[in-house]
């Protein structure tokens, strides 16, 4: 069965543009999840979704946001983007909580 | 605040050298408990969910086990291919079902 799909796999941005990455779930599932990585700080939360709905959201600015479709599939902005901004955003899916969550390739965001 | 740690940052082994990865946690209340391997590039590979102390899983040449505290994943007779980085994660049993990661250990397994 097909993974978890993310898009695109590589962009460069400009620092004050806006950008949307986007996650395709597996088939059946329901809960997304979103997480950004850097060589720094690793692997950090940023928000999940359930049924449309963001369930919980980690310690980012305004600037990050996301939504969840009536067909699972999710998207994130990140709004006047920064330097350090520059990371591996990693989207991840799961059927129910505590049954292992599934993670995407990723998308390389590169701000200049 | 949840936290885990990971050690060693970074392991070097020859093929057939068994070695453990140490994953310490302070969680309020554990969830479970997962193991995850990540190859340059590519997003996180599930290995392991482990819910209580005292609990092993294996797979392959890796078992994982858990106490109270701390989580081990043992490598037996390693090959070049296990080389990767290996994540350790907590989830919480209340509040937020985030995933909190360690930062990870580095494994290189020279043949």
């Amino acid at each position: 069965k097909a993974g978890v799909t993310q898009t695109p796999r590589y962009l460069i941005k400009t620092r004050g543009q806006q950008v949307t990455l986007s996650c395709s779930p597996i088939s059946g599932h329901r809960s997304v999840s979103w997480y950004q990585q850097t060589p720094g700080q690793g692997l950090q939360f940023l928000f999940e979704y359930f049924s449309e709905t963001q369930r919980n959201k980690g310690n980012f600015p305004g600037r990050f946001s996301g939504r969840q479709f009536s067909n699972s599939r999710s998207e994130m902005n990140v709004s006047t983007l920064e330097l350090g901004d520059s990371a591996l955003y990693l989207c991840a899916s799961s059927s129910r909580t505590g049954d292992g969550y599934t993670f995407g390739s990723g998308t390389r965001l590169t701000v200049v | 605040e949840d936290q885990v740690t990971q050690s060693p940052e970074a392991l070097r082994l020859q093929e057939g050298e068994s070695s453990s990865l140490n994953c310490s946690y302070t969680v309020s209340g554990l969830r479970g408990l997962f193991w995850y391997r990540q190859d340059p590039g590519k997003g996180p590979e599930f290995l392991f969910t482990l819910y209580s102390a005292g609990e092993e899983k294996e797979k392959e040449r890796l078992k994982a086990t858990l106490t109270k505290k701390e989580s081990f994943l043992h490598i037996t007779a390693p090959k070049p291919e296990d080389s990767a980085t290996y994540l350790c994660a907590v989830q919480a049993l209340v509040g937020s079902e985030k995933l909190v990661f360690g930062k990870g250990t580095k494994l290189t397994v020279n043949p």
